[in-house]
């Protein structure tokens, strides 16, 4: 059982570079997200989707891009890599039960430096 | 605007050494407080999900309990093995829809000493 599956695990990217890391679920969930984690600032929504073709902003979307055209991937791209995007990201599913949220699965994350 | 607020930052105790985490929230409409273990360079791992005040979920050392304004996660004669990050999150109200993201409290660091 695969459950969520980033890559790759660790880029070093160039100032102005754009990259996509990759996330895949397999357990047919209806929601993903994108994560960011930096040291004393904890996880910051970066951007979610509540199904196929839809994506929304989360509480730091700013140079990042998102799109969804299958259940099972969730791409995030970076525009124009800048340091301040040097950070962990963790891409999560999730799926609802009778309007109540259930636990998000997290994959083992990409830890991205920009020099 | 959601909130959710851990304390205390780190925790070191002995082997043995019972004690308690805390996740104070503020959230309108309240659907679900989670509850992660993470270990360095790994991904959350989730623990409990708690739904309504009163509510209490056990696994091994860990018991995980709820009221209208807090979590606590209690930790009984905990072992090494225990050390990690712990997390609490709460589904994220803003934009109209509380499904797939989660506003996180910044996580408690507890060290177990043998």
């Amino acid at each position: 059982n695969a459950g969520v599956t980033q890559t790759p695990k660790f880029q070093v990217l160039k100032t102005g570079q754009s990259m996509t890391l990759q996330c895949a679920q397999d357990m047919n969930h209806e929601y993903m997200s994108w994560y960011r984690q930096d040291p004393g600032m904890g996880l910051r929504l970066i951007h979610y989707s509540v199904g196929a073709g839809i994506t929304d902003q989360g509480e730091v979307p700013n140079g990042y891009n998102v799109s969804r055209s299958t259940t099972e991937d969730f791409p995030l791209r970076l525009l124009s890599a800048a340091p301040s995007q040097t950070s962990v990201y963790f891409c999560a599913s999730s799926y609802s039960v009778q309007e109540m949220n259930t636990e998000a699965f997290f994959g083992q994350g990409t830890r991205l430096t920009v020099v | 605007e959601d909130q959710v607020t851990q304390s205390p930052e780190a925790l070191r105790l002995q082997e043995g050494e019972s004690s308690s985490l805390n996740c104070s929230y503020t959230v309108s409409g309240l659907r679900g407080l989670f509850w992660y273990r993470q270990d360095p360079g790994k991904g959350p791992e989730f623990l409990f999900t708690l739904y309504s005040a009163g509510e209490e979920k056990e696994k091994e050392r860990l018991k995980a309990t709820l009221t209208k304004k807090e979590s606590f996660l209690h930790i009984t004669a905990p072992k090494p093995e225990d050390s990690a990050t712990y997390l609490c999150a709460v589904p994220s109200n803003a934009g109209g829809t509380s499904y797939g993201k989660l506003t996180f409290g910044q996580g408690t660091i507890l060290t177990v000493h043998p």
